[in-house]
């Protein structure tokens, strides 16, 4: 069975510039979430997603990020302009409805912001 | 405040040794404890969830602990291998299915 697919691996921008992370869930997974992680930290929620819904974003910098799920499926993460302090791992994550505490996490995505 | 403190940040050991790492949690009640493990480039992998009622759980060797008296889990490593190197996260969830509190982790690194 397919782990959570993300791409690109590897992301390197200048500032100013607009990026996007794309995620591809575990198959039935309607649950999905998109976290940080700064160098040495813990992840760091996003947003979460219960099927095409953003049911909590409390903790996503709505100025310049931005986040969909259209058709519940597969999700895009996006941040315009990016600026220095973006710089992180971007993970994502899916489960079974009800299943918040058995995540499975995608290999992130790791941005580099010049 | 994190609400979930690790330690230490990092720990050199050799291969074939043992060793401990501590995690401080101040969130209370909570659903359950879980360790991570995160290799270099990877996703967190889960390795053991216990739930408050709970006080080890084992994984191969793996094994982790937890005191909800002093609101404090272990996660020890025994007979370490050059594959144990990765990073050890320590994750806690609220009731009520509020989403985990993730602490900073712990980078070991085994050494041959």
């Amino acid at each position: 069975e397919a782990g959570v697919v993300q791409s690109p691996r590897y992301k390197i921008i200048e500032k100013k510039q607009p990026v996007a992370f794309w995620c591809n869930p575990i198959s039935g997974h309607n649950t999905l979430y998109w976290y940080r992680q700064n160098l040495g930290q813990g992840p760091e929620l996003l947003i979460r997603y219960e099927n095409e819904e953003a049911v909590d974003d409390s903790q996503l910098p709505k100025d310049r990020f931005s986040a969909e799920r259209l058709k519940g499926v597969d999700s895009t993460l996006k941040i315009q302009p990016a600026e220095l302090g973006d710089s992180a791992v971007y993970l994502c994550a899916s489960s079974f409805p009800g299943q918040r505490d058995t995540q499975y996490f995608g290999p992130g995505t790791r941005l580099t912001v010049l | 405040k994190n609400q979930v403190e690790q330690s230490p940040q990092s720990l050199i050991i050799l291969e074939g040794k043992n060793c401990t790492l501590q995690c401080n949690y101040t969130v209370s009640p909570f659903s359950n404890l879980r360790w991570y493990k995160q290799d270099t480039g990877r996703g967190p992998v889960s390795l053991t969830i216990m739930t408050f009622s709970e006080n080890t759980k084992s994984n191969g060797r793996y094994t982790a602990t937890l005191d909800a008296d002093t609101k404090q889990s272990s996660l020890h490593i025994t007979a370490s291998q050059l594959s144990d190197s990765a990073s050890y996260i320590c994750v806690v969830r609220p009731p009520d299915n509020n989403d985990m509190r993730f602490g900073a982790g712990t980078r070991l690194t085994v050494k041959p």
